[in-house]
């Protein structure tokens, strides 16, 4: 079984509507993140948590939420769904140590906003 | 604003060649620096990281990293066209609060 799991893996969705991207991980990390990705802009990311109690905004927070219901889930919201959240959305955990922070990727979301 | 640079490419190279990946950064007390590779529409995956002076090598992959020039590359041997794929650089600073800065990638084609 993959260490990083992402549901749903595609959605397709309409303007205005809530979606929730799920991200679960069995790699006993502290650490999770959300980025998106678009073509030419690399990754992005979005929100972390060093964490359960611990949550904070990344460099593209506006229009998203999150919660950490545990140490292995970390979810994303975009309470209401617009065409530019069009994306591929991944979900990554590491694990502080040795000075060094590697991060491990899920296998990502594509979703479109019409 | 902590940067990391990387030619977007396309890096064409003949199967067999070496290819040569760069990645320049800007914040001086960054500490660990990583290669990731990622194929179109998958996830990014580690191929290494370094954090000392010098080279490291792992199997056809080898990094180097000089802190004086702020300059990290990825070194490919032998390379195979499924090597072609976007290489991403990432660089993470001291200290347990840092996150990592990832530049926009290189794409590499290896052509048989």
């Amino acid at each position: 079984d993959a260490d990083v799991t992402q549901t749903p893996r595609n959605r397709i969705t309409k303007t205005g509507k809530r979606i929730m991207l799920e991200c679960s991980q069995t790699k006993g990390h502290d650490r999770m993140y959300w980025y998106r990705q678009d073509p030419g802009l690399g990754l992005r990311l979005i929100y972390y948590s060093f964490d359960v109690k611990d949550i904070n905004k990344g460099e593209i927070s506006d229009g998203y939420s999150v919660s950490r219901q545990a140490q292995a889930k970390f979810s994303l919201s975009l309470e209401s769904a617009i065409p530019n959240q069009t994306a591929l959305y991944f979900c990554a955990t590491s694990d502080w140590g040795q000075n060094t922070d590697t991060q491990y990727f899920g296998p990502g979301t594509r979703l479109t906003v019409l | 604003q902590k940067e990391v640079e990387q030619n977007s490419g396309p890096l064409s190279v003949p199967e067999g060649a070496i290819a040569s990946l760069n990645c320049t950064y800007s914040d001086r007390g960054s500490q660990s620096f990583f290669w990731y590779r990622q194929y179109s529409g998958k996830s990014p995956e580690l191929i290494m990281f370094i954090y000392s002076n010098g080279d490291k090598e792992d199997g056809r992959f080898t990094a180097q990293l000089n802190k004086a020039s702020q300059y990290v590359s990825l070194l490919i041997r032998d390379s195979q066209p499924s090597d072609s794929a976007t290489y991403l650089c990432a660089v993470i600073g001291q200290g347990g609060s840092e996150k990592l800065v990832f530049g926009k990638g290189t794409k590499l084609t290896v052509n048989p």
